[in-house]
């Protein structure tokens, strides 16, 4: 059964760092793996998503890796800015094509400091 | 190009009463997925459809049920309220399930159960 760990659960950091958000899975047989954004009581907003073939995305100052042999993923955001300040969800696809079913991890709480 | 809508945005109910929630996916996307997220257990997979037949179900009792429409439009429906359900539901489209795409998420609908 396919499980996905984020970790920190939360993270509070001064505004300008660059900083890594970690995500990490049981099941290296994922179709692609997701980063979304939660705003407090909000919806998801997809920030990048990696195919399993792919080894990185990036958008703008967020860079997102893929490891799937080890079955790892980071987030990198570059010079954080207050308005990053949500909780990061990342989720894989399930192996299988037939399905578009994610699975989610419990997200990392980002804070920054202005 | 519209998002993925969801409506109502809020819900309150009393245990025992029967709940039917709307999502209307981004227009020329045929698949919908449901999920649900509470603060102790995440996000969950509820179901998936394409094409008006459900393609997966997760782990949730008969109480919940979904449909989809000819126009792609999908609702879910939880009969016999539960305190416990009372959560954010979140419906996500995508181009269709094997396309391995990015699902995008409507800013959900949130169920207070009294």
């Amino acid at each position: 059964k396919q499980e996905v760990t984020q970790i920190p659960a939360a993270l509070s950091v001064p505004e300008g760092e660059n900083l890594v958000l970690n995500c990490s899975f049981t099941d290296s047989a994922i179709y692609n793996l997701q980063w979304f954004r939660q705003d407090p009581g909000k919806g998801l907003t997809s920030l990048l998503l990696i195919q399993s073939s792919q080894r990185e995305q990036t958008s703008g100052r967020l860079n997102a890796s893929l490891d799937k042999s080890s079955g790892r993923s980071t987030l990198y955001i570059a010079a954080s800015q207050p308005g990053d300040s949500a909780t990061y969800l990342c989720a894989v696809r399930d192996g299988s094509s037939n399905t578009g079913k994610l699975i989610f991890g419990q997200g990392t709480t980002l804070q920054v400091k202005p | 190009k519209a998002g993925v809508t969801q409506t109502p945005r809020y819900l309150i109910k009393t245990r025992g009463q029967q709940v039917t929630l709307s999502c209307s996916p981004i227009s020329g996307h045929r698949s919908v997925s449901w999920y649900q997220q509470t603060p102790g257990q995440g996000l969950q997979f509820l179901f998936e459809y394409f094409s008006e037949t459900q393609r997966n179900k997760g782990n949730f009792p008969g109480r919940f049920s979904g449909r989809q429409f000819s126009n792609s439009r999908s609702e879910m429906n939880v009969s016999t309220l539960e305190l416990g359900d009372s959560a954010l539901y979140l419906c996500a489209s995508s181009l269709a399930v094997g396309s391995g795409g990015t699902q995008y998420f409507g800013p959900g609908t949130r169920l207070l159960v009294l």
